[in-house]
């Protein structure tokens, strides 16, 4: 069964860092990985898909790896803001199409001003 | 163009009642998907849909059903609820069931069983 756990489960840093957010699945036959952000009561934004057959993803200040491989994945946020605060959550999809994501608990992230 | 819509955003229901929630994709997607989200499990994923058909289900009871309309409108039913019912309950649609294009996510239904 995929197991996904996201480290660490809380960060807090000062405005302008760079920080990296950490994803590991135990099962390396992923279709695909997404990482999705989610504000307090609110839906999943979606913030980047890899295939599996890719070993990145970018998207203006985030970018995103996978080593499926070594069944791990990360987010790299550059230049972190207030606006950034939110817990970040990791989600795999398995090879074959069977099953539906399977989720990490996520990353709860303050940035502070 | 309009994102996943769900309805109603907030129910209170009373234990053995029941309960039916409402998902509209994004136009043009024929994959939905159910999600239950809990601060002790996380997001767990409860079925999904494809063309009318069940393809996936997940590990919950029976009394947890859904369908799927020829619209791509998705709707799902709980029966007899349970004070661990309470839950943020989202969806997602797909172009193709996420194997390529991702997932995109409605804004939820906050279910309080009291």
């Amino acid at each position: 069964k995929q197991e996904v756990t996201q480290i660490p489960a809380a960060l807090s840093v000062p405005e302008g860092e760079n920080l990296v957010l950490n994803c590991s699945f135990t099962d390396s036959a992923i279709y695909n990985l997404q990482w999705f952000r989610q504000d307090p009561g609110k839906g999943l934004t979606s913030l980047l898909l890899i295939q599996s057959s890719q070993r990145e993803q970018t998207s203006g200040r985030l970018n995103a790896s996978l080593d499926k491989s070594s069944g791990r994945s990360t987010l790299y946020i550059a230049a972190s803001q207030p606006g950034d605060s939110a817990t970040y959550l990791c989600a795999v999809k398995p090879g074959g199409g069977a099953d539906g994501l399977t989720f990490g608990k996520g990353t709860h992230l303050i940035i502070q001003p | 163009k309009a994102g996943v819509t769900q309805t109603p955003r907030y129910l209170i229901k009373t234990r053995g009642q029941q309960v039916t929630l409402s998902c509209s994709p994004i136009s043009g997607h024929r994959s939905v998907s159910w999600y239950q989200q809990t601060p002790g499990q996380g997001l767990q994923f409860l079925f999904e849909y494809f063309s009318e058909t069940q393809r996936n289900k997940g590990n919950f009871p029976g009394r947890f059903s859904g369908r799927q309309f020829s619209n791509s409108r998705s709707e799902m039913n709980v029966s007899t609820l349970e004070l661990g019912d309470s839950a943020l309950y989202l969806c997602a649609s797909s172009y193709e069931g996420g194997s390529g294009s991702g997932y995109t996510f409605g804004s939820g239904t906050r279910l309080t069983v009291v």
